[in-house]
């Protein structure tokens, strides 16, 4: 299972656009990149996934190169409530459905 | 529709007391997940179950027992707890991807 770097903190304020990089040091040809977000005393919650190029939904934009060893989060205008930890994940269909967490990157969003 | 629910939402216990928490899902999903997460930390996988009548171990099964009573319950049982146990316990459940999580259970452990 292909495990993730990403950093463990990052501030911003309100407004601002929020882009947050995680690497892989070994995603498959199957391997999906995938952000969680997790709100204090919450379970994670699923934000975005995609393969390659760009993927944007309601929520956020992912960004995948055209070597897919790395994917950008792109949060738009951030708020207060995007306080949060958001962790990147690479998921491929022969894990069985198992996730592999790492520390995920604290974002705290300033007024 | 509730998603996924987990009770207790809290708990304390003494070292070497057994406890079961409950996880239910009403979404139909055939794989169901026990994660731990401590202070700062990822989540951590105990085990799973891929569907009903089976279940496997994760990362972190030292300890613990689950149970997949039906498919909608999946159960993760502590024999004899302990201090190291303490942590934040939560359910999810899927079809493939994305899995839904439950707010979790916090056990701690004296």
């Amino acid at each position: 299972l292909a495990k993730t770097t990403q950093p463990i903190s990052m501030d911003s304020y309100e407004g601002q656009e929020v882009n947050i990089t995680c690497s892989h040091n070994n995603i498959a040809t199957n391997d999906y990149i995938t952000w969680y977000q997790q709100f204090p005393s919450q379970g994670p919650r699923f934000i975005i996934q995609g393969y390659k190029t760009k993927v944007t939904n309601e929520v956020a934009s992912l960004f995948i190169p055209a070597d897919r060893k790395s994917g950008t989060l792109s949060l738009p205008r951030v708020s207060l409530s995007d306080t949060a930890v958001y962790y990147c994940l690479v998921v491929g269909d022969n894990q069985g459905g198992k996730l592999i967490f790492g520390q995920g990157t604290e974002l705290s969003v300033k007024p | 529709n509730a998603g996924v629910t987990q009770t207790p939402k809290f708990q304390v216990l003494k070292t070497g007391q057994s406890m079961t928490l409950q996880c239910a899902q009403d979404m139909n999903h055939n794989s169901m997940y026990w994660y731990r997460q401590d202070p700062g930390m990822g989540l951590r996988l105990i085990y799973y179950s891929a569907s009903e009548g089976t279940t496997d171990k994760g990362e972190v099964p030292n300890g613990y027992n689950v149970s997949r009573l039906n498919k909608r319950e999946f159960s993760l049982r502590l024999e004899s707890a302990a201090p190291s146990q303490t942590s934040v316990y939560f359910c999810a459940s899927s079809d493939n991807q994305p899995q839904h999580f439950g707010d979790g259970t916090r056990l701690s452990i004296l």
